[in-house]
């Protein structure tokens, strides 16, 4: 496609669950980002990618939190007994590397109930 | 602790006016900055960036302004159009931080015909 995707657009799920989130970024986009939103804030970093490798994770929260990006593409956020706090919405965005502008996907709404 | 902040959640603006956004920031290791622009359900999008070497940047009806000594950063929108009434995020990189970026809360602008 030609922006980022993310799917699913929402999700709901009950405390205590897991949960994946994934993002398609741009076709030969080597570098990516994970964001999450909360109600009423400015998107907060969780965690970049360049290549397969985490290049920077500082921003997960706490070790529920995990990122992968086997192949260098497609990522997939997951999150492991869900908390009421991780509600949120969660953002993706690929560049073509460091220093170039970043394109954000329409990103996930989760909700754990 | 809020590093990049923005203190009006929300500005109304005559079409045709001029729109102020301001942003301000506390960490001087900051070296360049970017404002989002974001509709509901979509994810932000890129508008302006202005690196700290300069102190203005105008592109169209766009322009962002640097005090660097003020830790400041305006963006200002001239003619204001109903089209750009959305939420505005300012951001900020720090050159050794790759291209994590640090969000401030937004402000909502509405542009009233």
């Amino acid at each position: 496609g030609a922006g980022v995707s993310q799917t699913p657009s929402n999700k709901v799920t009950e405390k205590g669950k897991y949960v994946e989130l994934r993002c398609d970024p741009i076709s030969g986009h080597t570098a990516l980002y994970w964001y999450r939103q909360s109600l009423g804030q400015g998107p907060e970093f969780l965690i970049y990618f360049q290549g397969t490798g985490a290049a920077d994770d500082s921003g997960l929260p706490n070790d529920r939190f995990f990122a992968v990006r086997p192949e260098g593409s497609v990522s997939t956020l997951k999150i492991q007994r869900t908390e009421r706090g991780d509600s949120a919405v969660y953002l993706c965005a690929s560049s073509r590397g460091a220093g170039t502008e970043a394109f954000f996907g329409q990103g996930t709404r989760l909700t754990v109930v | 602790d809020q590093q990049v902040k923005q203190n009006s959640p929300s500005l109304s603006v005559q079409e045709g006016r001029i729109s102020i956004l301001n942003c301000d920031y506390t960490n001087s290791m900051f070296d360049y900055f970017l404002w989002y622009k974001k509709y509901p359900a979509e994810g932000p999008t890129f508008l302006i960036s202005i690196s700290s070497i300069k102190d203005k940047n105008e592109d169209g009806r766009f322009t962002v302004f640097l005090n660097k000594s003020a830790k400041h950063l305006s963006l200002h929108i001239v003619p204001s159009q109903p089209g750009d009434s959305a939420v505005y995020f300012c951001a900020a990189r720090r050159g050794s931080s790759g291209d994590k970026l640090t969000f401030g809360t937004g402000t909502r602008l509405a542009v009233r015909p």
